[in-house]
């Protein structure tokens, strides 16, 4: 159980296009996920919070026009990065947290990794 | 604001020791303490987790930590490594907010190798 599906897991695409990044938990419904950016062999940082129906709430220093967010069911959250350029490169991952609530961990997906040329 | 420092950044062992990986909080109130693993170019999967009761936790894949108020510690030890184990760890600890959703501040990860 508590399977996060993050798609696609590794895009190539060229400066200046956009980017759109899904994240489904598949088998338990999430009021929130998140979403980290983690550059090679580093930690991961939080970019953003994603709440079902409302808008998202950002880290101090994360463009929210450029790493547009939509969480439009409890199912499905969407990361965009807009006019994607090379310093977007990274390593992006989500996790999801069930709506049960109470005491339970974040369940992440595998990550997808952006390469911009 | 909550904090996680793990002192090792990289730690080899041989397969079949025993390991023991540092994590250092610092957080105002009781925390929930996490352990994830990560396999390179994959998200993370979760070992164990500590929110309240025995101090003593233990996780998946043989691995077990140990939370230790007094030292603001949550190490993770494993009594026999196998090579598969070789990966990133990332400690991690978030604020407790019961029922509503819990911002995990993460260590900045310990790469275990495994020699044969």
């Amino acid at each position: 159980g508590a399977v996060v599906s993050q798609h696609p897991s590794w895009v190539i695409c060229k400066s200046g296009t956009s980017v759109k990044i899904e994240c489904r938990s598949l088998d338990f419904q999430a009021t929130t996920m998140f979403w980290y950016r983690q550059f090679p062999k580093q930690s991961l940082m939080l970019m953003a919070t994603s709440n079902e129906g409302s808008k998202a709430t950002y880290e101090q220093g994360v463009e929210k026009d450029k790493f547009l967010i939509n969480h439009a069911s409890l199912t499905l959250s969407t990361l965009t990065v807009t006019s994607a350029h090379p310093e977007d490169s990274s390593f992006y991952i989500c996790s999801a947290l069930n709506r049960q609530g109470g005491n339970q961990p974040q369940h992440f997906g595998d990550g997808t990794r952006l390469s911009i040329l | 604001a909550q904090s996680v420092t793990q002192p090792d950044i990289h730690i080899t062992v041989s397969e079949g020791a025993s390991l023991e990986l540092r994590c250092n909080y610092s957080y105002g109130a009781t925390p929930y303490l996490f352990w994830y693993v990560q396999s390179p170019g994959q998200g993370l999967q979760l070992l164990l987790k500590y929110f309240s009761g025995d101090t003593l936790v233990q996780g998946i894949k043989g691995f077990e930590a140990e939370f230790k108020r007094s030292q603001s510690s949550f190490n993770l030890r494993k009594p026999s490594v196998h090579w598969s184990d070789a990966a990133e760890y990332f400690c991690a600890v978030g604020a407790i907010n019961t029922g509503t959703a819990s911002k995990l501040t993460f260590g900045t990860g310990t790469r275990l190798q495994v020699t044969l």
